[in-house]
């Protein structure tokens, strides 16, 4: 079946411009999760939904980035005013039951 | 605060075994999870402990220790597709967040 998916695969994207990362979870996984990736590190928390709900969001870094999963089931993660420090991957994963998750591709953000 | 730490890198023979720690340090603990990285892909989920003790699923194991903040995955017969990095991640609750660690990077020789 098809697994987690995400657009766009890579951005490229200048200081100071806004850029939307779009994740499309699994059909039927209630939870969702977006997470940043360094290299050579593991995933990086950044916020949780449960359908539509966003319940936690503890780990987004600022005010620029922000997240909204409007029906409960595609996701989009949107990072305003881009700086260079914003450069990773962007990952988002989706579980049916809060624990085994299903991580997507990822998406690599360059920010120059 | 909470805290994890894995080796960063291990090297062991093709079909010997490899046991790689994961120690945490967290408030309110509620489960620990193993997932595997190949390089360049997603993680993808190996196993989930909760209580004390081994969880087995063919060639690979994962043991929780709670009173120790100790856990362990154990892979059996390790194969070449085996080389890839080895996450450990812990829960806490009243919280979703899932802390993950740094990975270990194992690699198997032929």
């Amino acid at each position: 079946g098809a697994g987690v998916s995400q657009s766009p695969r890579y951005k490229v994207t200048k200081r100071g411009q806004d850029v939307a990362l779009r994740c499309d979870p699994i059909s039927g996984h209630v939870s969702l999760y977006w997470y940043r990736q360094a290299l050579g590190q593991g995933p990086e928390f950044l916020t949780y939904f449960n359908y539509e709900a966003q319940q936690d969001k503890s780990g987004l870094p600022n005010d620029r980035f922000s997240a909204e999963r409007p029906e409960g089931s595609i996701s989009t993660l949107t990072i305003q005013r881009t700086e260079q420090r914003d450069s990773a991957m962007y990952r988002c994963a989706s579980s049916p039951n809060g624990y085994e998750q299903y991580f997507g591709p990822g998406t690599r953000l360059t920010v120059t | 605060g909470q805290n994890i730490d894995q080796p960063t890198e291990m090297t062991a023979t093709e079909g010997a075994i490899v046991q790689i720690n994961c120690t945490y340090q967290t408030s309110g603990f509620n489960g620990l999870f193993w997932y595997q990285q190949h390089a360049g892909e997603a993680p993808t989920f190996l196993s989930y402990n909760v209580l004390d003790g081994l969880e087995e699923k063919g060639r690979f194991s994962s043991f929780l220790s709670r009173s120790k903040g100790y856990s362990y995955l154990l892979l059996k017969e390790l194969q070449m597709k085996d080389s890839a990095s080895y996450l450990c991640a812990v829960t806490t609750s009243g919280t979703y967040k899932y802390i993950f660690g740094t990975g270990t990077r194992l690699k198997v020789l032929a």
